[in-house]
């Protein structure tokens, strides 16, 4: 079936570096672009990047611009999120979700991985 | 950068119908997405483009959008409704997307 899983959260202390990974699969990866999307506790949901299905473009939030960046292996079906300088603040579950067919809304989403920032 | 604005909470009443509204400059001529989030879940797409029902969604569930509001209507609210519902448009200007704060449902 169409499924996104992340992996890769954990406990991290501020300053330092993790990278998540978002794996997919029962639908043409290359056809989609994919997001991801943080939540922190008790919070709502932002925004955090997104990648074009061919990797060529990517955009990404102000919150984490310059600290967090957004790539995918095609021929892995996987999807990556590098977050480097991490701060309190960008303790949050880390969802990828991906973009429907014109790009606009997110029609499948991963069940997410936390991530905390404490030293 | 756009916001959009949603009351942190509806009540309603079971059997009766639930309007949750999402607030932003000139909405309408934007494509408004709806999500809802049980507790400890994922979110689901429940409406697409202002008013399209994803495939297992159930009709109880519709959406309008116009001039500066859009709006999710359930109708025949159950208590497997209670969730928190987030609307959501692409700011193509900049290629963000931008998720409104959130709306708690409460079935009474």
């Amino acid at each position: 079936q169409v499924q996104l899983v992340e992996s890769g959260g954990g406990v991290v202390q501020p300053g330092r570096s993790l990278r998540l990974s978002c794996a997919a699969s029962g639908f043409t990866f290359t056809s989609y672009g994919i997001h991801w999307v943080r939540q922190a506790p008790g919070k709502g949901l932002e925004w955090v990047a997104v990648i074009w299905y061919d990797g060529s473009n990517k955009y990404s939030a102000d919150s984490v611009k310059g600290r967090f960046t957004i790539s995918r292996d095609n021929s892995k079906n996987t999807l990556y999120l590098q977050m480097n300088s991490l701060r309190a603040e960008d303790t949050a579950v880390y969802y990828c979700a991906r973009g429907d067919k014109n790009g606009d809304a997110f029609d499948i989403w991963g069940q997410g991985t936390m991530v905390t920032v404490s030293s | 950068s756009y916001v959009l604005t949603q009351p942190p909470s509806v009540s309603v009443a079971p059997g009766k119908t639930a309007r949750i509204t999402c607030g932003g400059y000139n909405i309408g001529s934007r494509s408004v997405h709806w999500y809802q989030q049980k507790p400890g879940q994922a979110p689901v797409l429940v409406i697409s483009y202002d008013s399209d029902r994803p495939s297992g969604i159930p009709e109880r569930f519709s959406g309008s959008n116009s001039g500066n509001t859009a709006t999710l209507t359930i109708s025949r609210v159950g208590a497997g409704d209670e969730a928190d519902y987030y609307c959501q448009v692409w700011d193509n200007s900049s290629d963000h997307r931008v998720f409104g704060g959130g709306t708690k449902l409460t079935v009474l």
